[in-house]
């Protein structure tokens, strides 16, 4: 089962910036937490992914609490486009290669 | 941009039947995967397969399932006698590196009649 809790539904304006939490208390030392987003029925895609240390790319920024428990994934300006279902996960570093999806939350951007 | 490529985009077939699914992973990605979403659940590993073999897979991935790389290019997931309740999305993925972000692909629809 997934090791993390989210949300199941969060709203955002267009333009506005985009939090969308996960808590995942039970994170062990050598666990990277994984964020994905699923667009309708489209394949799962990559978004960003950290340790300890908060991350930024060019779709999203991750802030993960210093004691590990928690993480919060921040669109900056939200668009339509980035309605979806967006996924918590965390994976071992040595263990098995297989992405463990729960629920996710459900994001919807509006106008 | 490279991305994985799956065919057919839908599939029908009649219960009891074979059916093979189609995969072009990135050409320089070393493992490579199958996930399914069964409609309006979520996204469920079936198996991993690095260097010739199945490095990991899920109590999903039963005696039905099979999955092979023919040639250099192609990843395909066999299921030997579909049953109803097999229709779902069927997703391949694959990555350079297993802690490496996967790359999914568009997913082929399964129903089974």
């Amino acid at each position: 089962d997934a090791k993390t809790t989210q949300p199941p539904s969060m709203d955002c304006a267009e333009g506005r910036a985009a939090n969308l939490p996960c808590n995942h208390s039970t994170i062990s030392g050598n666990e990277y937490v994984y964020w994905y987003r699923q667009i309708h029925s489209q394949g799962p895609q990559y978004i960003i992914h950290g340790l300890k240390n908060n991350e930024t790319n060019e779709m999203a920024s991750l802030i993960i609490t210093e004691d590990r428990k928690s993480s919060t994934l921040i669109l900056p300006h939200a668009t339509l486009r980035d309605t979806a279902v967006y996924y918590c996960i965390v994976r071992v570093a040595q263990g098995g290669t297989a992405l463990i999806f729960g629920k996710g939350t459900t994001l919807s951007v509006s106008s | 941009e490279p991305e994985v490529t799956q065919t057919p985009s839908h599939q029908v077939t009649q219960m009891g039947q074979e059916v093979i699914l189609r995969c072009v992973p990135i050409s320089n990605h070393l493992y490579f995967y199958w996930y399914r979403q069964i409609l309006g659940q979520k996204v469920e590993f079936l198996v991993s397969f690095y260097n010739n073999e199945i490095s990991e897979k899920s109590e999903i991935f039963d005696d039905q399932f099979s999955v092979e790389r023919p040639d250099g290019s192609n990843f395909t997931l066999k299921i030997r006698s579909t049953k109803l309740e097999d229709s779902a999305m069927y997703f391949c993925a694959s990555n350079y590196d297993r802690l490496y972000e996967q790359y999914f692909g568009p997913g082929t629809r399964l129903t089974v009649t």
